[in-house]
Formats: C-alpha cells, sequence, structure tokens
C-alpha cells in the first residue's frame, strides 16, 4: 500500500516554531503536497516538493527526502490563525492519497 | 478562485434513497476528483475524471458511481444511500495535467444519511 503517516495532534506556543513530520513508503508517489485545512473549511494548497530538500514560501517551508520516504512542514512565527488541521498527500499519474491531517493548536 | 461550486452545500436523506452531488468548474480543468472525508481518516479518493466520459475509481467506490458528461460538470451519485455514506464530500480540480499540480478544492457537501 501506499500508507502516509502523520501526528495526529501538536501543539505549539504563539511565535515559535513548529515541524510537522509526514513519513510514506518510498515507492508509488512522485511528489509530496501539504495542505491547510480550517475548521469546517475546504483544504486549501499550501506547498509541494517533488526533489529532495527544502521549498520555503515566507513562513512556511516544506521538506523532501525521497530514500527515505520522510517530509516535513516548518511553521515560523507561529499566528493564533495557523490552528487548523495540516495534510501531507503524496500524488502519483494525477492521483492523490492524503494522510489522516495533523491537528495543529496555537496557543497564546 | 479556482472557480468550483458544490450543490447542495447540505442534504438530509433518509437510507434508501438516490443522492446526487454535483461539482462545477468553470476554468476548463482536465483532472475533477471526490472525496470523503470523515473524522479520523482524512480525505479519501472516491472517484476521479480525466477527461469527457473518462473516469476511474478510487480507493472508496464501492456504492458510489460518477459521470462526466461536459468538462465543467462532474456528479456524484449513491444510488441508495446508507447511514455509512453520511460524510462530508469535497469535490477537487486539479490545475494542469502534470502531478506536480496542487489541487483545489470546493466548500464542500454536508451530507446525512438518516
Amino acid at each position: 500500500g501506499q500508507n502516509i503517516d502523520q501526528p495526529t495532534e501538536m501543539t505549539a506556543t504563539e511565535g515559535a516554531i513548529v515541524q510537522i513530520n509526514c513519513t510514506y513508503q518510498t515507492s508509488g508517489f512522485n511528489g509530496l503536497f501539504w495542505y491547510q485545512q480550517h475548521a469546517g473549511e475546504a483544504p486549501t494548497f499550501l506547498s509541494y516538493n517533488v526533489l529532495d530538500g527544502l521549498e520555503e514560501k515566507g513562513r512556511f517551508s516544506s521538506f523532501l527526502s525521497r530514500s527515505k520516504g520522510y517530509s516535513y512542514l516548518l511553521l515560523k512565527e507561529l499566528q493564533m490563525k495557523d490552528s487548523a488541521s495540516y495534510l501531507c498527500a503524496g500524488t502519483n499519474a494525477g492521483k492523490s492519497t492524503f494522510g489522516d491531517g495533523t491537528t495543529l493548536t496555537v496557543k497564546p | 478562485d479556482a472557480g468550483i461550486t458544490q450543490s447542495p452545500r447540505h442534504k438530509v436523506t433518509e437510507t434508501g434513497t438516490p443522492v446526487t452531488l454535483r461539482c462545477h468548474q468553470t476554468e476548463n480543468h482536465r483532472y475533477m476528483y471526490w472525496y470523503r472525508q470523515d473524522p479520523g481518516h482524512g480525505l479519501r479518493l472516491i472517484h476521479y475524471s480525466y477527461g469527457v466520459k473518462d473516469t476511474d475509481k478510487g480507493e472508496v467506490s464501492d456504492g458510489y458511481s460518477v459521470s462526466r458528461s461536459k468538462t465543467e460538470d462532474f456528479l456524484l451519485t449513491l444510488e441508495s444511500a446508507t447511514s455509512s455514506q453520511t460524510s462530508v464530500y469535497f469535490c477537487a480540480i486539479q490545475e494542469g495535467t502534470y502531478s506536480n499540480q496542487p489541487q483545489h478544492f470546493g466548500d464542500g457537501t454536508r451530507l446525512s444519511i438518516l
């Protein structure tokens, strides 16, 4: 199968940095997406990695190691509005397989 | 704005009745998807389409059928709804035709089967 694993919940403090990990079986995916989903809303695209390394987009960065089947999403300078679920998704041939999401709670 | 509209946004119906959900897009994207999202299960792919009259099954397709007779519309049908199909349903489109393009989601349909 192509299971994607990520922690169920995380808590962090406003202004801090948090890293959300995602692991997957190394075969079958040719890229990794990260999406953000606020409660009661649709997911929105955050970041994409197809090559190994770090992709930076403002306060958000995503890292991929294809040989290790490992990705992470790094959120810097956390704000209260970053409280949301973060979904990792592997993609292949036009289809995405999603992890169950990590619910991040940012506290003052 | 990816121009995706789902209808209805909310629906309550009874077990055994047929239900059709509609996804409409305004930008002629080739790839369209139907997902369901349940607590603790993330997004699971039901069916997807890569063009008019070209559809394929996802990981949780049992009990569902789809049709795509026009580029802009992708319909999801529950022929005989069951309580296990109570869920939030999201439609999505993919930009372009390569796997490295993100998906954009509609606002979802909250479906309750009593």
